[in-house]
């Protein structure tokens, strides 16, 4: 799988909208994006993913550029619920056999 | 998605101990898999647990230290052998449903630390 680049720390206004950067210039054409998020003391939380259109569902939405080499989590209306650290993965479409492999993400700080 | 529960949820152990742990899914997936999180960093991938077969262990990975058990499509357990402080961590659960879009989800995770 591609590797993916992420800026270690965003901070955020609460009510504002969070823009979370993630550079893959070695994707390949048949891999995805996806979106993971984690926050303190749970699980990583599926968020959303794309191949080349942009994506919007009832958490975020996804642009990724048109050649695919970087994309933008998009948070409209951040809330303190939000701080979290959010993981860009690139990985092939399949069957689900190949898991996830995890990056060091971005860790958003939400503030009052 | 499907929800998946892990036992216990965090457990003090002392060195040289064995802790195992549960993962128990609420519907049946396709892939089980297990991670490590190392305090204050990302998730590694240990092995992918494999249904009445030996586990797929990642680099850095053996079985002696991680024996991986999965009777089912549902259940699977990660045994974490001879224990010392540096396997002080969090051990999460996942799978996969093979569905439309192959989310992979996660259970809460078991923390665990040795004395």
């Amino acid at each position: 799988d591609a590797k993916t680049t992420q800026p270690p720390s965003m901070d955020c206004a609460e009510g504002r909208a969070a823009n979370l950067p993630c550079n893959h210039s070695t994707i390949s054409g048949n891999e995805y994006v996806y979106w993971y998020r984690q926050i303190h003391s749970q699980g990583p939380q599926y968020i959303i993913h794309g191949l080349k259109n942009n994506e919007t569902n009832e958490m975020a939405s996804l642009i990724i550029t048109e050649d695919r080499k970087s994309s933008t989590l998009i948070l409209p209306h951040a809330t303190l619920r939000d701080t979290a650290v959010y993981y860009c993965i690139v990985r092939v479409y399949s069957s689900g056999n190949t898991p996830l492999v995890f990056g060091k993400g971005t860790r958003l700080s939400v503030i009052a | 998605s499907a929800v998946i529960s892990q036992k216990p949820s965090r457990d003090i152990c002392q060195r040289g101990t064995s802790l195992t742990i549960q993962c128990q899914v609420d519907s049946q997936v396709t892939m089980m898999f297990w991670y490590r999180q190392q305090p204050g960093q990302s998730l590694t991938l240990i092995a992918t647990a494999n249904q009445g077969s030996e586990a797929t262990y990642e680099s850095g990975f053996v079985i002696d230290k991680f024996p991986i058990s999965r009777p089912n499509l549902t259940f699977s357990t990660l045994t974490v052998s001879n224990m010392s402080p540096e396997d002080s961590s969090i051990y999460l659960c996942s799978g996969t449903s093979g569905g439309s879009y192959n989310e992979q989800f996660f259970g809460p995770g078991t923390r665990l630390t040795v004395l």
